[in-house]
């Protein structure tokens, strides 16, 4: 697709659940950024990879976290063990890397009950 | 690292006044800067960027930001709001790679909500 597609929209989950949350860049887009939204709490950023690089993970709150970008391409955040903090709106962005730009995706709105 | 503060939690205007959202950045060097807006129900979408150059940038719907460096300090500017304007605005400050390169981290502010009253 022309845009960032990102899924599932929606996700309720039980506490102590895995989830995976998928994220489709745009094609050629080298960058791809995770980023976390709660309510009043702004943008979150989570992780960044770019191109083959080591992925920037400075952002992931605990190890209950991961993320990994197959093949220069789609990317997968895995939160192990859901807590009900986790509830938000997991927002997937990516950018050509030289003109800066973020596409963002629609986001995956994660519930845990 | 770098950081953003947008001190304006909330602020509502009335339509056809101007409008300025105020953000400051915390950066060792000369940041990337960026504008963005979320509409209700929808995605995030880029209202301009300041990369280097004129300081005073224009971009979409008729929305303007100006770097400050000794204040640092990227304001977003209108001069008449509409009402379609009533969204999120979030500002954001990217590093510069050491060989001048393209942004890496994208940090964002946590937004200012505007309303925009009839």
């Amino acid at each position: 697709g022309a845009g960032v597609s990102q899924s599932p929209s929606n996700k309720v989950t039980e506490k102590g659940k895995d989830v995976e949350l998928r994220c489709d860049p745009i094609s050629g887009h080298t960058a791809l950024y995770w980023y976390r939204q709660s309510l009043g709490q702004g943008l979150e950023f989570l992780i960044y990879f770019q191109g083959n690089s080591a992925p920037d993970k400075s952002g992931l709150p605990s190890d209950r976290f991961s993320a990994e970008r197959t093949g220069g391409s789609v990317s997968t955040l895995t939160i192990q063990r859901t807590q009900q903090e986790d509830s938000a709106v997991y927002l997937c962005a990516s950018s050509l890397g030289i003109a800066g730009e973020l596409f963002f995706g629609e986001g995956s709105r994660l519930t845990v009950l | 690292a770098q950081s953003v503060t947008q001190p304006d939690i909330h602020i509502t205007v009335s339509e056809g006044a101007s409008l300025e959202l105020r953000c400051n950045y915390s950066y060792g060097a000369t940041p990337y800067l960026f504008w963005y807006v979320q509409s209700p129900g929808q995605g995030l979408q880029l209202l301009l960027k300041y990369f280097s150059g004129d300081t005073l940038v224009q971009g979409i719907k008729g929305f303007e930001a100006e770097f400050k460096r000794s204040q640092s300090s990227f304001n977003l500017r209108k001069p008449s709001v509409h009402w379609s304007d009533a969204a999120e605005y979030f500002c954001a400050v990217g590093a510069r790679l050491n060989y001048g390169g393209a942004t890496n981290k994208l940090i964002f502010g946590t937004g200012t909500l505007l309303a925009v009253q009839p």
